[in-house]
């Protein structure tokens, strides 16, 4: 069983949708949670970053972090063509020196947004 | 432009042949990543730079592979007897001290045949 589950998808929804995106953990050491965009055959770029339960909004977009059942979500209010990507959610315990930057990563759900 | 560059972004080789990859990560930032990426599946841990010292390896990370930083400066991570099995998108990525947040840069897509 894989440290991070993340449903792959795909996603398919219309132009001006809310997406839910997920993933569970089953390693309760994870204390700082991402999401992160990749654009076909480009690097992932940062997208959300939280550290430990509760909720971040930036724009059209909001994280949310349950530690107690070891689930993360991130929602796109209002979602557009150009919203059409990989996204992959990641998270790292809090060890400090030599873990700080071990992501574990999900395998990532792609999401087509239609007009 | 400021971010994470790699080179070269593609490079076919033939089984058995060696590949080197170059990262330069952003100016600032003294910790550098190696991860590896496959068809379909988010990135796996290779190996962590602080400054100049390498800190962690993963078991990922066989002895076909070795990675240095010279001068905490770039980065270039080797791969020796290339195997089609090390066919992948390797991405490296670089923080400062002070942040959890990896900054990834375009990677480089390998394919071995």
């Amino acid at each position: 069983q894989k440290e991070v589950e993340q449903d792959p998808g795909p996603l398919s929804v219309p132009e001006g949708a809310i997406v839910s995106l997920n993933c569970t953990y089953s390693n309760s050491a994870f204390q700082y949670f991402m999401w992160y965009r990749q654009y076909s055959r480009k690097g992932p770029e940062l997208l959300m970053y939280t550290y430990s339960s509760g909720n971040k909004e930036d724009g059209r977009f909001t994280a949310q972090v349950d530690k107690s059942s070891k689930y993360i979500s991130l929602f796109i209010r209002d979602s557009q063509p150009s919203d059409s990507a990989t996204y992959l959610c990641a998270m790292r315990v809090n060890a400090g020196g030599t873990s700080y930057g071990k992501l574990t990563f999900g395998q990532g759900t792609i999401l087509t947004v239609h007009p | 432009d400021t971010g994470v560059s790699q080179n070269p972004r593609h490079k076919i080789t033939k089984r058995g042949q060696n590949v080197t990859f170059r990262c330069d990560p952003i100016s600032e930032h003294n910790r550098l990543y190696w991860y590896r990426q496959t068809l379909g599946q988010g990135p796996e841990f290779l190996t962590y730079f602080q400054n100049e010292a390498q800190l962690e390896k993963s078991r990922l990370l066989s002895d076909r592979f070795s990675a240095e930083r010279p001068k905490g400066s770039f980065s270039t991570l080797e791969i020796q007897r290339t195997e089609q099995g090390d066919s992948a998108m390797y991405l490296c990525a670089s923080s400062t001290y002070d942040e959890g947040a990896l900054c990834f840069g375009p990677g480089t897509r390998l394919l071995v045949l």
